[in-house]
């Protein structure tokens, strides 16, 4: 596709599930970024990947939420034993290059509702 | 290692201007700036890299300080279309992308 492609788009787990989020890039996109996005809140950084390398997991909140690349395209976000808390908006990202040179592209973002 | 964006948020007459500053503690390499309508995702306006520049985007327009590792964006005679809210990002060249908490602009006829 044309642009960054995230799915689910809606996801309602219930307290304790486990969740996969996926986030398809554009093509040949080095950089992949997630953000989580509260309700009202500007994106705060999760990790962020060099093709298949993650860089940077330093905003993962819990060792709860985990991070892969593994190919250096498509990603999955993996939340495990999910808590209301981790309600939000899960924004991914790419850019060619770097966000040090150009700009992010974001996908149109994976809404979860933990009950 | 967030930026902090001032106003919280704008009410606006179209035609009217406004001024969005972001600011960092940390020393800083780009600024983004993006924008975000309720429900979709946000918009790339523009980049500024270190050296202080100004850039402009039509109306849009922006500058950054690296000395005071500040930015601002500038929206002048905004037009309804510019209704939605502002993220500055900011980045120390390691491509660590940060987020403000963002701007909330309305724009009225």
């Amino acid at each position: 596709g044309a642009g960054v492609s995230q799915s689910p788009r809606y996801k309602v787990a219930k307290r304790g599930q486990d969740v996969a989020l996926r986030c398809d890039p554009i093509s040949g996109h080095v950089s992949l970024f997630w953000y989580q996005q509260a309700l009202g809140q500007g994106p705060e950084f999760l990790t962020y990947f060099q093709n298949e390398a993650q860089l940077d997991k330093s905003g993962l909140p819990s060792d709860r939420f985990f991070a892969e690349r593994p190919e250096g395209s498509v990603s999955t976000l993996k939340i495990q034993r999910t808590q209301q808390e981790d309600s939000a908006v899960y924004l991914c990202a790419s850019s060619l290059w770097g966000a040090n040179t150009g700009e992010l592209f974001f996908g149109e973002g994976s809404r979860l509702t933990v009950l | 290692q967030q930026p902090v964006q001032s106003p919280q948020a704008v009410i606006l007459r179209e035609g009217e201007d406004a001024v969005i500053n972001c600011s960092s503690s940390k020393a800083l390499y780009s600024v983004h700036w993006y924008r975000q309508k309720h429900g979709e995702a946000p918009v790339f306006l523009m980049i500024l890299l270190k050296g202080g520049e100004q850039k402009g985007h039509e109306k849009i327009s922006a500058s950054f300080n690296e000395k005071k590792q500040q930015s601002s964006l500038y929206l002048t005679a905004s037009q309804l279309s510019y209704s939605g809210t502002y993220f500055c990002g900011t980045e120390r060249g390691n491509n660590d992308m940060r987020f403000g908490a963002g701007t909330r602009l309305t724009v009225k006829p």
